[in-house]
């Protein structure tokens, strides 16, 4: 596609639910981002893949924040058992250089999650 | 732990004002340095990335520097207008590493 796509871009759940977010990004693009945003705050660094292979979890809340990139394009930010403090615009972003580098990032309009 | 800090938190100017803001990161390790402009509502978007210590670039109304050696990047506007109003972004970057941003600095620019 043109640009980075996330789906869903709104997801109201329970707490307790488990829940998938999916980033589509910019096809060809070698790195891949989560990050999480606070209302009025910077991105929050979650996680990042190069290529297939997840570089940096050291983001990740706890260990019911997953992500995977299974054939280095689309990702899957995957919560178990939602909480209300995981409520947050989750935003992906890629770019066509390595992680950490001088390519720009491209990011997503964002998953916004509400857990009840 | 990699600390990017953004000042002022907030900044609020005339129409017509000169205004210029600060990214402060670890002057070890260092190998990019990007600046993104974030619109209420909308994604961020790239304004700049910078490499070189002593690079400047520009683009219209705004310009950066990148002072690697010490750890800053500034980020002017000339003649402020409102639709300048938004968060601004830097983010910094280890080669192969993570790229990590700051809280953004908030501009509005009222007419």
């Amino acid at each position: 596609g043109a640009g980075v796509s996330q789906s869903p871009r709104y997801k109201v759940t329970k707490r307790g639910q488990d829940v998938a977010l999916r980033c589509d990004p910019i096809s060809g693009h070698v790195s891949l981002y989560w990050y999480r945003q606070a209302l009025g705050q910077g991105p929050e660094f979650l996680t990042y893949f190069n290529y297939e292979a997840q570089q940096d979890k050291s983001g990740l809340p706890n260990d019911r924040f997953s992500a995977e990139r299974p054939e280095g394009s689309i990702s899957t930010l995957t919560i178990q058992r939602t909480e209300q403090r995981d409520s947050a615009m989750y935003r992906c972003a890629s770019s066509l250089a390595l992680a950490g580098g001088t390519g720009e990032l491209f990011f997503g309009e964002g998953s916004r999650l509400t857990v009840l | 732990i990699l600390n990017v800090e953004q000042s002022p938190q907030s900044l609020h100017v005339q129409e017509g004002d000169s205004t210029n803001f600060t990214c402060s990161f670890p002057s070890s390790n260092f190998y990019a340095l990007h600046w993104y402009r974030w619109e209420t509502a909308k994604s961020p978007e790239a304004l700049f990335v910078m490499t070189l210590n002593g690079d400047e670039k520009k683009k219209g109304r705004i310009s950066a520097t990148l002072n690697t050696k010490e750890g800053y990047s500034y980020l002017y506007i000339k003649g402020s207008q409102p639709e300048d109003s938004a968060t601004y972004l830097c983010a910094f970057g280890e080669y192969g590493n993570k790229l990590v941003f700051g809280a953004g600095t908030i501009l509005r620019v009222k007419s």
